[in-house]
């Protein structure tokens, strides 16, 4: 099992680009999630999937578009990317939702000029 | 709303000594709570859980004790080693819903 799997590793963009952050799991996991982690801050919550077709907004979904067409890919859009979002992205998921252990890829630092 | 917060920043302890880091939360309804890792430049790794119907759980040289009356949960590293220095986080769902919060979290560093 590869596990969860997120691409690219860094990324830098422009104030008003777009792009797309891949995220993937191996482990016919049910539920999926999206964090953001800035320096000082525990991770706040984007977006979640508790299944194929079925997406939510978290904490903090402003400025952010997730789509859930299969139960292995959870890519994360940024649609007109802002300074303030800056951070490192992580992608989670577990087998269940709710009360079940999430699994965490390796991040990716997004950097906006 | 609903909240999960570690006690202290940061944490310097000993090598070979024992290290507590503590973790408070608000909603007492709250059933599961999980104990991550995170080594610099890597995303968060599973260390222990434990649920509502529990005091202690005993992993490998881990052992999370929840205390439900002060809304209040521990994690206890055995024998602290060099590799055990990274940043600790407490997470829990949010009640009702799929939802987790995590704590800000709190760096242990070990000092040979």
């Amino acid at each position: 099992n590869a596990g969860v799997t997120q691409t690219p590793k860094f990324q830098v963009l422009k104030t008003g680009q777009s792009m797309t952050l891949q995220c993937a799991q191996d482990m016919n996991h049910e539920y999926m999630s999206w964090y953001r982690q800035d320096p000082g801050m525990g991770l706040r919550l984007i977006h979640y999937s508790v299944g194929a077709g079925i997406t939510d907004q978290g904490e903090v979904p402003n400025g952010y578009n997730v789509s859930r067409s299969t139960t292995e890919d959870f890519p994360l859009r940024l649609l007109s990317a802002a300074p303030s979002q800056t951070s490192v992205y992580f992608c989670a998921s577990s087998y269940a939702a709710g009360a079940d252990t999430q699994y965490f890829g390796p991040g990716t630092r997004l950097t906006v000029l | 709303g609903e909240s999960v917060g570690l006690h202290l920043p940061t944490l310097s302890v000993q090598e070979g000594d024992n290290s507590i880091i503590n973790c408070a939360y608000s909603n007492s309804a709250s059933d599961y709570f999980i104990w991550y890792k995170q080594e610099s430049g890597k995303g968060p790794q599973f260390i222990i859980d434990i649920r509502s119907n529990m005091d202690k759980r005993q992993g490998q040289r881990v052992t999370v004790l929840l205390n439900k009356t002060v809304k209040h949960l521990s994690l206890q590293i055995a024998a602290t080693q060099p590799g055990d220095s990274a940043v600790y986080f407490c997470a829990a769902p949010t009640s009702g819903t799929y939802k987790y919060i995590f704590g800000t979290g709190t760096r242990l560093k070990v000092l040979a």
